[in-house]
Protein backbone atom coordinates (compact mmCIF):
# COMPACT_ATOMS: atom_id res chain seq x y z
CA UNK A 1 0.00 0.00 0.00
CA UNK A 2 0.96 3.46 -0.98
CA UNK A 3 0.61 4.93 2.24
CA UNK A 4 -1.19 8.37 3.80
CA UNK A 5 -0.71 10.55 0.68
CA UNK A 6 -0.52 14.47 0.85
CA UNK A 7 -0.28 17.10 -1.23
CA UNK A 8 1.24 19.28 -1.76
CA UNK A 9 4.17 18.46 -0.14
CA UNK A 10 5.25 22.55 0.71
CA UNK A 11 2.54 25.30 -0.07
CA UNK A 12 3.69 29.30 0.28
CA UNK A 13 1.01 31.62 -0.08
CA UNK A 14 0.57 34.99 0.74
CA UNK A 15 -1.72 36.43 3.56
CA UNK A 16 -5.37 36.77 2.53
CA UNK A 17 -5.19 33.58 -0.03
CA UNK A 18 -6.96 30.56 -0.34
CA UNK A 19 -5.41 27.57 0.81
CA UNK A 20 -6.72 23.59 -0.02
CA UNK A 21 -4.66 20.83 1.24
CA UNK A 22 -5.43 17.56 0.43
CA UNK A 23 -5.23 14.04 1.55
CA UNK A 24 -5.71 10.48 0.62
CA UNK A 25 -5.88 7.62 2.84
CA UNK A 26 -4.89 4.17 3.18
CA UNK A 27 -7.58 2.38 0.95
CA UNK A 28 -9.82 0.55 3.18
CA UNK A 29 -9.16 2.89 6.11
CA UNK A 30 -12.96 4.02 7.74
CA UNK A 31 -11.58 7.01 9.94
CA UNK A 32 -9.69 10.10 8.76
CA UNK A 33 -7.83 12.70 10.98
CA UNK A 34 -5.76 16.21 10.46
CA UNK A 35 -3.32 17.28 12.86
CA UNK A 36 -1.44 20.28 13.04
CA UNK A 37 2.03 20.85 14.28
CA UNK A 38 3.70 24.14 15.55
CA UNK A 39 6.49 24.70 17.68
CA UNK A 40 4.23 25.89 19.85
CA UNK A 41 1.18 23.51 20.59
CA UNK A 42 2.96 20.72 19.09
CA UNK A 43 0.97 18.24 17.57
CA UNK A 44 -3.31 18.70 18.21
CA UNK A 45 -6.25 16.88 16.51
CA UNK A 46 -8.26 19.47 13.96
CA UNK A 47 -10.98 17.38 12.92
CA UNK A 48 -11.84 13.59 12.37
CA UNK A 49 -13.77 11.67 10.01
CA UNK A 50 -15.46 8.06 10.04
CA UNK A 51 -16.96 7.06 7.03
CA UNK A 52 -16.93 10.22 5.39
CA UNK A 53 -18.68 11.62 8.14
CA UNK A 54 -17.25 14.12 10.42
CA UNK A 55 -17.37 13.21 14.07
CA UNK A 56 -15.56 15.99 15.93
CA UNK A 57 -14.50 18.75 14.80
CA UNK A 58 -13.84 20.57 18.11
CA UNK A 59 -10.05 21.43 17.37
CA UNK A 60 -10.61 23.52 14.59
CA UNK A 61 -9.17 26.65 15.47
CA UNK A 62 -11.69 29.23 13.41
CA UNK A 63 -14.61 29.60 10.92
CA UNK A 64 -11.47 30.05 8.50
CA UNK A 65 -11.10 26.17 8.62
CA UNK A 66 -12.85 24.03 6.97
CA UNK A 67 -12.77 20.30 6.29
CA UNK A 68 -14.61 18.03 3.75
CA UNK A 69 -14.55 14.03 2.83
CA UNK A 70 -16.37 13.48 -0.44
CA UNK A 71 -15.50 10.17 -0.21
CA UNK A 72 -13.50 7.58 0.91
CA UNK A 73 -10.36 8.32 -0.67
CA UNK A 74 -10.03 12.01 -0.79
CA UNK A 75 -10.06 14.87 2.34
CA UNK A 76 -9.67 18.28 2.09
CA UNK A 77 -8.46 21.10 4.99
CA UNK A 78 -9.23 24.43 3.23
CA UNK A 79 -8.16 28.03 5.19
CA UNK A 80 -9.76 30.87 3.98
CA UNK A 81 -8.62 33.50 4.58
CA UNK A 82 -4.73 32.10 5.39
CA UNK A 83 -3.12 34.08 8.19
CA UNK A 84 0.61 33.98 8.77
CA UNK A 85 -0.18 32.31 12.18
CA UNK A 86 -1.65 29.44 10.38
CA UNK A 87 1.95 28.61 9.12
CA UNK A 88 2.73 25.09 10.36
CA UNK A 89 3.14 21.59 9.50
CA UNK A 90 -0.47 19.89 8.35
CA UNK A 91 -0.88 15.97 8.52
CA UNK A 92 -3.15 13.67 7.64
CA UNK A 93 -3.85 10.52 9.45
CA UNK A 94 -5.95 7.31 8.91
CA UNK A 95 -6.84 4.15 10.60
CA UNK A 96 -8.88 1.10 10.04
CA UNK A 97 -12.47 0.14 11.15
CA UNK A 98 -12.92 0.61 15.06
CA UNK A 99 -10.61 3.82 14.97
CA UNK A 100 -7.98 4.27 17.75
CA UNK A 101 -9.69 2.76 20.41
CA UNK A 102 -8.80 -0.94 18.56
CA UNK A 103 -5.81 0.57 16.21
CA UNK A 104 -2.97 2.42 15.28
CA UNK A 105 -3.06 5.41 13.27
CA UNK A 106 -0.97 6.40 10.25
CA UNK A 107 0.32 9.53 9.09
CA UNK A 108 0.89 11.02 5.89
CA UNK A 109 3.96 12.85 5.14
CA UNK A 110 2.42 16.29 5.99
CA UNK A 111 2.17 19.52 4.03
CA UNK A 112 3.93 22.45 5.34
CA UNK A 113 2.46 25.61 5.07
CA UNK A 114 3.82 28.83 4.96
CA UNK A 115 1.91 32.22 5.44
CA UNK A 116 3.80 35.23 4.94
CA UNK B 1 -8.10 16.98 29.84
CA UNK B 2 -5.33 14.02 29.82
CA UNK B 3 -1.91 15.09 30.37
CA UNK B 4 1.60 13.12 28.47
CA UNK B 5 4.37 14.00 29.85
CA UNK B 6 7.57 13.14 28.23
CA UNK B 7 11.46 12.63 29.50
CA UNK B 8 14.22 13.89 28.78
CA UNK B 9 12.80 16.51 26.37
CA UNK B 10 16.78 16.44 24.74
CA UNK B 11 19.41 13.52 24.74
CA UNK B 12 22.43 12.89 22.97
CA UNK B 13 24.03 9.86 22.65
CA UNK B 14 27.04 8.65 21.02
CA UNK B 15 27.04 6.09 18.21
CA UNK B 16 26.57 2.31 19.93
CA UNK B 17 25.12 3.45 23.50
CA UNK B 18 21.64 2.66 24.51
CA UNK B 19 18.77 4.93 25.78
CA UNK B 20 15.33 4.75 27.31
CA UNK B 21 12.85 7.36 27.10
CA UNK B 22 9.58 7.65 29.38
CA UNK B 23 6.06 8.46 28.24
CA UNK B 24 3.94 9.62 31.81
CA UNK B 25 0.36 10.10 31.36
CA UNK B 26 -2.39 11.26 33.68
CA UNK B 27 -5.39 8.91 33.33
CA UNK B 28 -5.87 5.73 32.00
CA UNK B 29 -6.00 5.30 28.16
CA UNK B 30 -7.60 3.00 25.60
CA UNK B 31 -4.29 3.45 23.27
CA UNK B 32 -0.66 4.53 23.30
CA UNK B 33 1.76 4.51 20.25
CA UNK B 34 5.19 5.36 19.77
CA UNK B 35 6.32 7.13 17.10
CA UNK B 36 9.50 8.54 14.98
CA UNK B 37 9.56 11.68 13.27
CA UNK B 38 12.71 11.94 11.23
CA UNK B 39 15.12 15.00 10.08
CA UNK B 40 12.21 15.23 6.95
CA UNK B 41 9.18 15.58 9.51
CA UNK B 42 7.58 12.27 8.73
CA UNK B 43 5.65 9.81 11.22
CA UNK B 44 6.55 6.48 11.49
CA UNK B 45 5.10 4.04 13.54
CA UNK B 46 7.17 2.59 16.01
CA UNK B 47 5.24 0.69 18.05
CA UNK B 48 1.22 0.47 19.12
CA UNK B 49 1.36 -0.71 22.76
CA UNK B 50 -1.48 -0.39 25.32
CA UNK B 51 0.12 -2.52 27.39
CA UNK B 52 2.27 -5.40 27.70
CA UNK B 53 6.05 -5.19 25.74
CA UNK B 54 7.21 -5.34 22.39
CA UNK B 55 9.72 -5.54 20.35
CA UNK B 56 11.45 -4.93 17.09
CA UNK B 57 14.93 -5.54 16.47
CA UNK B 58 16.71 -3.21 17.97
CA UNK B 59 13.82 -1.27 19.57
CA UNK B 60 11.65 -2.54 22.28
CA UNK B 61 8.63 -0.85 24.17
CA UNK B 62 6.48 -1.74 27.44
CA UNK B 63 3.61 -0.02 28.64
CA UNK B 64 2.52 -0.66 32.35
CA UNK B 65 -0.79 1.13 31.89
CA UNK B 66 -2.03 0.48 36.08
CA UNK B 67 0.62 2.44 36.47
CA UNK B 68 0.17 4.93 33.50
CA UNK B 69 3.82 5.44 32.28
CA UNK B 70 5.57 3.80 29.10
CA UNK B 71 9.34 3.36 28.15
CA UNK B 72 10.91 3.07 24.82
CA UNK B 73 14.49 1.34 24.68
CA UNK B 74 16.39 1.72 21.83
CA UNK B 75 19.93 -0.24 22.13
CA UNK B 76 23.34 0.21 20.06
CA UNK B 77 21.84 3.52 18.71
CA UNK B 78 22.90 4.72 15.03
CA UNK B 79 22.91 8.46 13.66
CA UNK B 80 19.45 7.33 11.64
CA UNK B 81 17.52 6.91 15.47
CA UNK B 82 18.31 10.75 15.43
CA UNK B 83 14.69 12.61 15.49
CA UNK B 84 11.66 13.09 17.80
CA UNK B 85 10.17 10.23 19.32
CA UNK B 86 6.61 10.87 20.37
CA UNK B 87 4.45 8.96 22.64
CA UNK B 88 0.80 9.67 21.93
CA UNK B 89 -1.92 8.58 23.62
CA UNK B 90 -5.92 7.82 23.82
CA UNK B 91 -8.56 8.67 26.13
CA UNK B 92 -11.38 6.16 26.79
CA UNK B 93 -14.54 6.32 24.40
CA UNK B 94 -12.82 9.08 22.17
CA UNK B 95 -10.77 9.28 19.19
CA UNK B 96 -8.88 12.38 19.85
CA UNK B 97 -5.81 11.17 20.26
CA UNK B 98 -2.79 13.10 22.22
CA UNK B 99 0.61 13.49 22.10
CA UNK B 100 3.44 14.19 24.63
CA UNK B 101 5.97 17.05 23.86
CA UNK B 102 8.57 14.40 22.33
CA UNK B 103 12.31 13.55 23.34
CA UNK B 104 14.61 15.14 21.10
CA UNK B 105 17.49 12.40 20.29
CA UNK B 106 20.89 12.97 18.48
CA UNK B 107 23.16 10.03 17.95
CA UNK B 108 26.46 11.58 16.82
CA UNK B 109 29.14 9.16 14.73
Amino acid sequence: DAGVIQSPRHEVTEMGQEVTLRCKPISGHDYLFWYRQTMMRGLELLIYFNNNVPIDDSGMPEDRFSAKMPNASFSTLKIQPSEPRDSAVYFCASSPTGGLMNTEAFFGQGTRLTVV
Amino acid sequence: GIQVEQSPPDLILQEGANSTLRCNFSDSVNNLQWFHQNPWGQLINLFYIPSGTKQNGRLSATTVATERYSLLYISSSQTTDSGVYFCAVLPYNNNDMRFGAGTRLTVKP
